[in-house]
C-alpha cells in the first residue's frame, strides 16, 4: 500500500498570512505515460462532508478560490494557501488515486494564529 | 447538480450488521465508479472500498481492514450504491460517505453516522 504522510500535523497562520501543508507519498505518483501525479488536496471543515480543492497534484477544481494551489511531483507535494481567510480553518487532507487501496494522508489541521 | 444522499446508519452492537444505501442524482450513475470512505475520529479519512461501473468490468475492491466482513454492490436501475456492513466491530465507528471515484473523490454525500457499541 502507498503510505501517505502530511506535515505538520497542525498549522497556525495568521490571517492574510501564507499556509503551506506538506505530502509526502512512499511510491511515486507520477504516471509515465501521462506524465500525471494522481494525487488530490481535500478541504474538510467542522460537520461537512471533504471538499475536492485540487486533483493531478496542481488542477485547481472549478469554484476553488485561487489562493489555493498544489504543486509537487513524483512523491513530493505541497498544498498552499497564499492568504489565509478565516473560512480557510479546517483539516486538508491528501490523497493518492494511483492505485489501489486508495490511501489518505493522517491529515492537518489549520488554525487561525 | 451531481447529489449523493447516504443513509441507513445508526447505533448497533458489535458483532451486529447494517446496510448503507446511497442515492445518486444529477449524474449518469451506470457509469460512475463510486467509493465508500469513512471518516473515525482517531484515523481521519479512510477509504473503504471501491466499485467500478458495469460496463468498465464491475471490479469491487476493498480496504484490508473491512475485507471479508462489508460488501459493495450497485443497483444502476434505481441509481443507488450498497455497503452490507456485517461482524461490525467498535473500530467501525465512524461516518460513512459515498463519493464518486474519478480524478480524486469528486463528489461526497453528506455521510451517515455508524455507531458500533454495546
Amino acid at each position: 500500500d502507498i503510505v501517505m504522510t502530511q506535515s505538520p500535523d497542525s498549522l497556525a497562520v495568521s490571517l492574510g498570512e501564507r499556509a503551506t501543508i506538506n505530502c509526502k507519498s512512499s511510491q511515486s505518483l507520477l504516471y509515465s505515460s501521462n506524465n500525471k501525479n494522481y494525487l488530490a488536496w481535500y478541504q474538510q471543515r467542522p460537520g461537512q462532508p471533504p471538499k475536492l480543492l485540487i486533483y493531478w497534484a496542481s488542477t485547481r477544481e472549478s469554484g476553488v478560490p485561487d489562493r489555493f494551489s498544489g504543486s509537487g511531483s513524483g512523491t513530493d507535494f505541497t498544498l498552499t494557501i497564499s492568504s489565509l481567510q478565516a473560512e480557510d480553518v479546517a483539516v486538508y487532507y491528501c490523497q493518492q488515486y494511483y492505485n489501489i487501496p486508495r490511501t489518505f494522508g493522517q491529515g492537518t489541521k489549520l488554525e487561525i494564529k | 447538480e451531481v447529489q449523493l444522499v447516504e443513509s441507513g446508519g445508526g447505533l448497533v452492537k458489535p458483532g451486529g450488521s447494517l446496510r448503507l444505501s446511497c442515492a445518486a442524482s444529477g449524474m449518469l450513475f451506470s457509469k460512475g465508479w463510486m467509493n465508500w470512505v469513512r471518516l473515525t475520529p482517531g484515523k481521519g479519512l479512510e477509504w473503504v472500498g471501491r466499485i467500478k461501473s458495469k460496463t468498465d468490468g464491475g471490479t469491487i475492491d476493498y480496504a484490508a481492514p473491512v475485507k471479508g466482513r462489508f460488501a459493495i454492490s450497485r443497483d444502476d436501475s434505481k441509481n443507488v450504491l450498497y455497503l452490507q456492513m456485517n461482524g461490525l466491530e467498535t473500530v467501525d465507528t465512524a461516518v460513512y460517505y459515498c463519493t464518486t471515484d474519478s480524478s480524486g473523490c469528486r463528489y461526497w454525500g453528506q455521510g451517515t453516522v455508524v455507531t458500533v457499541s454495546s
